[in-house]
């Protein structure tokens, strides 16, 4: 089945740049995103990218796709004390479901 | 509000007694998923509707667990005879059968089996 990977951790100052990255083995995998979750919470939806695409930026976040190296990054820009959370790739096929990595928890340092 | 909404959100219970978690997922989405998540993991499949009918289920989804979505509204997952296992958080979510399958998710049920 799917494997999806994620660093468990991140740390950065406020004001940097964020980049959590994503690898995974199904390369059949056509929808691709990323969820935030914070403690106590369900998982907010952030972004998506469809495996068609190598980028997609929206507003302070940026996807990056590599499907030949099958890995798939956010980068957070000028990450606030509010973005520490963790944050969920998903991958999901035309089957309906989708698999999650274990997630990475970011934390802001002011 | 019209995201998907699942209650009891917090939920004690003895082992061996049974639970049962309600969703009601965002009124024009056809496709409704149950997920479990424990403490450092991801969330994890169990099952999803089409409408009224289960089409998938998981290997996780033991013959105690059961989910229904009789009308292809709102869905119940029930658990029999609990296990101190089965504590985790209950995801439900839902989306649209179209191109894109944006998957939304409520906020989760948390169950701890004592």
């Amino acid at each position: 089945g799917e494997d999806v990977e994620q660093s468990l951790f991140l740390s950065v100052r406020e004001g940097d740049s964020s980049v959590i990255n994503c690898t995974y083995t199904d390369s059949s995998s056509t929808y691709l995103y990323w969820y935030k979750q914070e403690p106590g919470a369900g998982l907010q939806l952030l972004t998506y990218i469809f495996s068609n695409m190598d980028m997609k930026q929206d507003q302070r976040l940026t996807v990056l796709l590599n499907k030949k190296d099958k890995h798939l990054s956010l980068r957070i820009a000028d990450t606030q004390t509010g973005d520490s959370a963790i944050y969920f790739c998903a991958l999901n096929t035309n089957a309906g479901k989708s698999t999650f990595g274990d997630g990475t928890t970011l934390t802001v340092k002011p | 509000d019209t995201g998907v909404s699942q209650n009891p959100r917090h939920k004690i219970t003895k082992r061996g007694q049974n639970v049962t978690f309600r969703c009601d997922p965002i009124s024009e989405h056809n496709r409704l998923y149950w997920y479990r998540q424990t403490l450092g993991q991801g969330p994890e499949f169990l099952t999803y509707f089409q409408n009224e009918a289960q089409l998938e289920k998981s290997r996780l989804l033991s013959d105690r667990f059961s989910a229904e979505r009789p009308k292809g509204s709102f869905s119940t997952l029930e658990i029999q005879r609990t296990e101190q296992g089965d504590s985790a958080m209950y995801l439900c979510a839902s989306s649209l059968t179209t191109a894109g399958n944006t998957i939304y998710f409520g906020e989760g049920s948390w169950l701890t089996v004592v």
